[in-house]
Order: structure tokens, then sequence, then C-alpha cells
């Protein structure tokens, strides 16, 4: 079983507030995600990163924003939420030599804008 | 462009039999592949992998064949049970992407399996 957290679960927020996504990871990997889903559909790479100070913006274009300071620790920002952000957000990570092999998914965090 | 597709969104098996899902990939340069299963509420978790430089690859009650003349990927679960049901995504990535050096994951659009009691 991969240990890595995501929180919260769900958050259902209004227009305009910043919120914060949490991600942590206790596996010591260098490679971390954000992915974005909308439901039954495939996921979307938005940001990742090869280790700390290192984050790179995925395929799908997305005004979020994410740090690395600490190895363990990816979290994602949307500094003024809308409802076209409204999708789940799946973060994982990876240890293997090339980007994205074999990665651990979180639960995801389902966000829903008012 | 790169896609990875699915040729079916749906698929409903009886309890026991076996399962398969299929996928089609466009990138001739792709050389891995990955089977995720998402079930609900729950983020992807990898099943099983091969590697372009195999036609087969067998896990526990699971079998991956890809068929890289056709660009054809599926992935075979033996006597399923309900806990099998899921969504899978198959995934791949490849050299030749737009980033020198990075390797991404693209994801399928995903077949939801329904075993039926």
């Amino acid at each position: 079983e991969a240990d890595i957290y995501q929180t919260p679960r769900y958050l259902v927020i209004g227009t305009g507030k910043k919120i914060t996504l949490e991600c942590s990871q206790t596996m010591g990997h260098d490679k971390m995600y954000w992915y974005q889903q909308d439901p039954g559909m495939e996921l979307h790479l938005i940001h990742y990163s090869y280790g700390v100070n290192s984050t790179e913006k995925g395929d799908l274009s997305s005004e979020s924003t994410v740090s690395r300071i600490r190895t363990e620790h990816f979290p994602l920002t949307l500094e003024s939420a809308r409802p076209s952000h409204t999708s789940q957000y799946l973060c994982a990570s990876s240890v293997g030599g090339s980007l994205n092999e074999k990665l651990f998914f979180g639960s995801g965090t389902q966000l829903s804008v008012l | 462009g790169e896609s990875v597709g699915l040729h079916l969104p749906t698929l409903s098996v009886q309890e026991g039999d076996n399962s398969i899902i299929n996928c089609a990939y466009s990138n001739s340069a792709s050389d891995y592949f990955i089977w995720y299963k998402q079930e609900s509420g729950k983020g992807p978790q990898f099943i099983i992998d091969i590697r372009s430089n195999m036609d087969k690859r067998q896990g526990q009650r699971v079998t991956v064949l890809l068929n890289k003349t056709v660009k054809h990927l599926s992935l075979q679960i033996a006597a399923t049970q309900p806990g099998d049901s899921a969504v899978y995504f198959c995934a791949e990535t490849g050299l030749g992407g737009s980033n020198f050096g990075n390797e991404k994951l693209t994801f399928g659009t995903g077949t939801r399996l329904t075993i039926i009691p």
C-alpha cells in the first residue's frame, strides 16, 4: 500500500477564494505530480516535480501553482477559485528512473467551486 | 498527435467469467505501458506494466498483451470477482515526447468494468 496522502478529501468553496490542496508522501520519492480528472474521464497532468525546488507545468494548462520545498510535500494552490476549477485533483509520486513510471496515487481531492 | 484510447467505455461481465479490456495507442515511439485500476472514490492503483520488448506479461489473475504491429494493448482478468468492478485505464510513455528527457504518461479515457453477480 502506497503512503501518499491528500487533504482535504472534499472541498466546497465559493468563487474567488484562495485554496491549497495538500499532498504528502512518506516514501522518499523524488518525483511528484498533480493530475486533474473529470468524472469518468482520463487524467490530465497539470504539474510535476523532479525534486526539491523543481516544478514544471504539465500538458493541461492550469491556473494553479505548486511548490516543492520539501521532498515529501507538494501542495497545489489556486489563488482565486472559479466554477471552471471544479474537478478531482489527484496527487502522485514515483521513484522510477523514467518520469511517471509506476505512479502511486493519493485518494484525490474533489473540489467544487460554487 | 499522441493519443491513447479505449475501444469500449463500459463492459459488463458475469462473475467468474474472464474480462478483456482493450486499448489502442497511436505513438509508435511508446515503449512502456501500464494498466491502472480506479475504484470509486479512490486514486488509480497500479495493476501491471509491460515494456515494448515483450508481447505478454502475467500477474495474479491478470495478463497484459501487447501487439506493437497494430498498436494495441489488452488487459485480461481471469475469473472476475465483484472487487474487480472499477474503471480501468491504460497509459503509455516513451521517448520522443515534446520535452527532452521527459517521458510523460498519457492516459486513455478509461473503461468501466461492472461485474454482474
